[in-house]
């Protein structure tokens, strides 16, 4: 079965430009993440979508940065303004979430270069 | 404030041996538990998880121990393949009652078999 796909898979932008970074979950699954990895370090929590709830902003960086997931499929992450401190690789992540069952399910990520 | 830390950033195992990562949280309140595994230009794939109701959780070469009283969760590989060498990522998540589903990662440990 297909897994989640993001697109583009590389993105180079001069700074100051805004970006669209797009993310197709598992068909099915309720719940949609966005995280960014910067260079050494850790996956950092952006934005979280469940079903028809309000979305958790909590990890967005700035207001430069947004989401919207619609018809709860298809996610859009737009960074506008782009600084050289948003360049890192974007992972947008699934999940079923029932029960206790927490796995997400990661996308191969977007590579965002500012320069 | 690492909530979840990866104090190894490397390890290097002889291929059959025994790899042992190790991960350290901070927040009382996770009680489910996962590891993930990276490879280069790749999403995280999930690998294994536990529940804080059990400490060991075992599936075919690989088990995690979790030690609720030191914050401590170890994965064990063994024995120890060539193809295990990738990044490898810890992370927490708390009660789903909450209602915040996130996942707060690990900065990851880049293991690599020694064939």
């Amino acid at each position: 079965g297909a897994g989640v796909s993001q697109s583009p898979s590389n993105k180079v932008t001069e700074k100051g430009k805004d970006v669209e970074l797009r993310c197709d979950p598992i068909s099915g699954h309720t719940a949609l993440y966005w995280y960014r990895q910067s260079l050494g370090q850790g996956l950092e929590f952006l934005i979280y979508f469940q079903g028809n709830s309000a979305p958790d902003k909590s990890g967005l960086p700035s207001d430069r940065f947004s989401a919207e997931r619609t018809g709860g499929s298809v996610s859009t992450l737009t960074i506008q303004r782009t600084q050289q401190e948003d360049s890192a690789v974007y992972l947008c992540a699934s999940s079923l979430v029932q029960g206790h069952i927490y796995e997400q399910y990661f996308g191969p990520g977007t590579r965002l270069t500012v320069t | 404030d690492q909530q979840v830390k990866q104090n190894s950033p490397s390890l290097s195992v002889q291929e059959g041996r025994i790899s042992i990562l190790n991960c350290d949280y901070t927040n009382s309140m996770f009680d489910y538990f996962l590891w993930y595994k990276k490879y280069p230009a790749e999403g995280p794939t999930f690998l294994i998880s536990i529940s804080s109701i059990k400490d060991k959780n075992e599936d075919g070469r690989f088990t995690v121990f979790l030690n609720k009283s030191a914050k401590h969760l170890s994965l064990h590989i063994v024995p120890s393949q060539p193809g295990d060498s990738a990044v490898y990522f810890c992370a927490a998540s708390p009660p789903r009652r909450f209602g915040n589903e996130k996942l707060t990662f690990g900065t990851g440990t880049r293991l690599t078999i020694i064939p």
